[in-house]
């Protein structure tokens, strides 16, 4: 079965400061991807990143990077000197090599104050 | 590119009426939509799969009487909530994935706010 668990259910930091959002996975298949999606108070799912199984490269985009690490099924996601504008629920999801499906996590709730 | 529209973006009715849902693919073509639903400060929960021309597969708990969905063209699927009650009331999202021989990538519409009153 596929699972993700995201064990922070909110987080709340003060502007500026750096803010980690860990995600774990669950899957038995060697093909995968993951993925992180930002769902701001409006609703929309804004797609962040994915990442295949096979590219345990991390990744950097601006303030945001991602560390994807097998070894702990760990895909996590951080945000370099928060801003208010980076409040949002984040959720990681995980859909399988030739499958549709997208398993989300139950998400965490970051509030960054100014 | 890879828009997807949602409409209306929310909606108030009645208990025991019916209300329909459209979800649109703006500039692609998209063969198979999917449909989400949320409940508040909870996690998007995987309804269906609406492959165009065909049914829709269900997944395991969700009545097909009670949510329809139709995927009559590769840029439409809409969702009837069937004799909608207050427990129906959730976040409705749509998302819609490029035609077969291309990427698997799902995208997103902005999704419908359902309130049975």
């Amino acid at each position: 079965a596929q699972k993700v668990t995201q064990a922070q259910t909110e987080i709340s930091v003060v502007e500026k400061e750096d803010v980690t959002l860990d995600c774990v996975y669950e899957t038995r298949d060697t093909t995968y991807y993951l993925f992180w999606y930002k769902q701001p108070p409006s609703g929309e799912l804004v797609f962040l990143i994915r990442r295949n199984s096979f590219d345990e490269q991390n990744e950097i985009s601006g303030r945001y990077s991602w560390n994807f690490q097998k070894s702990t099924s760990s895909f996590n996601f951080t945000i370099t000197a928060s801003q208010v504008v980076d409040s949002a629920v984040y959720f990681c999801a995980l859909r399988m090599g030739g499958s549709e499906k997208l398993v989300f996590g139950k998400g965490t709730k970051l509030t960054v104050n100014p | 590119g890879a828009v997807v529209s949602q409409h209306p973006s929310w909606v108030i009715c009645k208990s025991g009426t019916s209300v329909k849902i459209e979800c649109r693919s703006l500039d692609f073509q998209a063969t198979t939509m999917f449909w989400y639903r949320q409940f508040p400060k909870q996690s998007l929960m995987l309804m269906a799969t609406s492959n165009e021309g065909s049914k829709a597969t269900y997944e395991q708990g969700v009545e097909k009487d009670k949510f329809l969905i139709n995927h009559a063209s590769l840029t439409l699927s809409t969702l009837t909530v069937t004799s909608a009650h207050p427990e129906d009331s959730s976040f409705y999202i749509c998302s819609a994935r490029w035609t077969s021989g291309r990427s698997r990538e799902q995208f997103f519409g902005p999704g419908t706010r359902l309130t049975v009153l």
